[in-house]
């Protein structure tokens, strides 16, 4: 079974919208992590934002949010005010269990195109 | 700046030829670290744990004898594609993260484009 869903394989939107991308996950561990990444066609791997299972508040970092819904089991990526720059591939990860180095299972990633 | 550093970046070599790359964490050491592949337009996949000082743990259907890793240090970690074929043709990253990780995230190389001919 897929551990990490991402339903939109691609996004356009106009420049300075906001834009809403979608990742739902599977687990049964209680402690675990959840991570957004964004790819460029260069192909650094660039970390976005995370979300523990045990936060309490959604995380924000600049113009990233994420809206974690723990019941439904959703960790959707909010970019606000979109920018040419923000064009890339965009990767929702889970990472199972806080005891030692874990992997990170991806989802199958969001091209996202910002126009002008 | 950079906390993980993969070289090289890019490799264009004949078939049959073997192909080492090289994971570096830059200002910590990382007992654990991950190689991934990505083919185009696709996701990373995870092909194994390279863990300091023991034997890797490859995930299933990756092939050990193809994919030789070894992990000598605490900041490198190195994966050796032997008798390269144009099916191992790919990109391959790594990553590694601080310990311990709470909500540390796993820090990527820039990755590796490898093109066998």
């Amino acid at each position: 079974a897929q551990k990490i869903t991402q339903t939109q394989p691609g996004m356009f939107v106009q420049e300075k919208e906001a834009v809403t991308l979608d990742c739902t996950y599977d687990t049964s561990d209680p402690s675990y992590g959840l991570f957004w990444y964004k790819q460029p066609s260069s192909g650094e791997m660039i970390f976005l934002i995370y979300q523990g299972s045990y936060d309490q508040q959604n995380a924000t970092e600049g113009r990233y949010s994420l809206n974690f819904q723990k019941a439904r089991k959703s960790a959707n990526l909010v970019i606000s005010a979109s920018q040419l720059g923000d064009s890339a591939m965009y990767f929702c990860a889970m990472r199972e269990g806080l005891q030692g180095a874990q992997k990170l299972v991806f989802g199958q990633g969001t091209r996202l195109t910002i126009n002008p | 700046g950079a906390v993980v550093s993969q070289h090289p970046s890019r490799v264009i070599c004949k078939s049959g030829t073997s192909v080492k790359i090289e994971c570096r964490s830059l200002d910590f050491q990382a007992t654990t670290m991950f190689w991934y592949r990505q083919f185009p337009k696709q996701s990373l996949m995870l092909m194994a744990t390279s863990n300091e000082g023991s034997k890797a743990t490859y995930e299933q259907g990756v092939e050990k004898d193809k994919f030789l890793i070894n992990h000598a240090s605490l900041t490198l970690s190195t994966l050796t594609v032997t008798s390269a074929h144009p099916e191992d043709s790919s990109f391959y990253i790594c990553s590694a993260s601080r310990q311990p990780e709470g909500n540390q995230p796993q820090h990527f190389g820039d990755g590796t484009r490898l093109s066998i001919l």
